[in-house]
């Protein structure tokens, strides 16, 4: 079975600080990683995924297939970061559903 | 990308009776979702919605409690039937085509059960 688990409920920061979210999968094929995001008053959308390899607003994400993580990483956080965030797996192929984890609340204090 | 229309956006209902939930696409898909989001829980898939087919449900949701249609490529609708305050949940739409793995998301609906 499918499993992702991010251990941060919430996650506070301030401006300018590293920011790191992490996440951590089970599966005993080969996934397909996405993060999430969800600011406020908006919908869930998708901010980046593993295969593509691209920064998006400054994060990054490597999936460490022996860690079996997926963490989420920017060098210097923005006010406009402060966003609920979901960690989600996929299967390549096969069933197309996601798998979230229980998300982490990022706040980043002035 | 696709955009997701969901009514209601939220609802207070009365225990024991049932709300259709409705999903419009603004484009033709292949696969759409139903999650439920639990207050202070992840999203956690409901079923597939299948075209011309009946639903594939995930272990622990059933079709008589969660009834869904899907008469075209284009709308969905999800039934939360019979109830409880148990049900009380964000309840999300989304849509997936095989060869874009990127999921779009309809904006909820926020449904509370007294």
């Amino acid at each position: 079975a499918q499993r992702v688990t991010q251990p941060e409920k919430l996650l506070s920061v301030f401006k300018g600080a590293p920011v790191e979210l992490k996440c951590n999968y089970s599966y005993s094929g080969s996934p397909e990683l996405f993060w999430y995001v969800q600011y406020s008053r908006q919908r869930l959308q998708l901010l980046l995924r593993h295969i593509s390899r691209e920064s998006i607003k400054g994060f990054t994400a490597d999936l460490n297939k022996g860690e079996t993580s997926f963490h989420l990483k920017k060098p210097f956080a923005q006010e406009e970061d402060s966003a609920m965030y979901y960690c989600a797996l996929k299967r390549i192929q096969g069933a197309q559903k996601l798998v979230f984890g229980q998300g982490t609340r990022l706040t980043i204090n002035p | 990308s696709a955009v997701i229309s969901q009514k209601p956006s939220r609802d207070i209902c009365q225990r024991g009776t049932s709300l259709t939930i409705q999903c419009q696409v603004d484009s033709q898909v292949t696969m759409m979702f139903w999650y439920r989001q639990q207050p202070g829980q992840s999203l956690t898939l409901i079923a597939t919605a299948n075209q011309g087919s009946e639903a594939t449900y995930e272990s622990g949701f059933v079709i008589d409690k969660f009834p869904i249609s899907r008469p075209n490529l284009t709308f969905s609708t999800l039934t939360v039937s019979n109830m409880s305050p148990e049900d009380s949940s964000i309840y999300l739409c989304s849509v997936q085509e095989p060869l874009n793995t990127e999921a779009f998301f309809g904006q909820g609906t926020r449904l509370t059960v007294v």
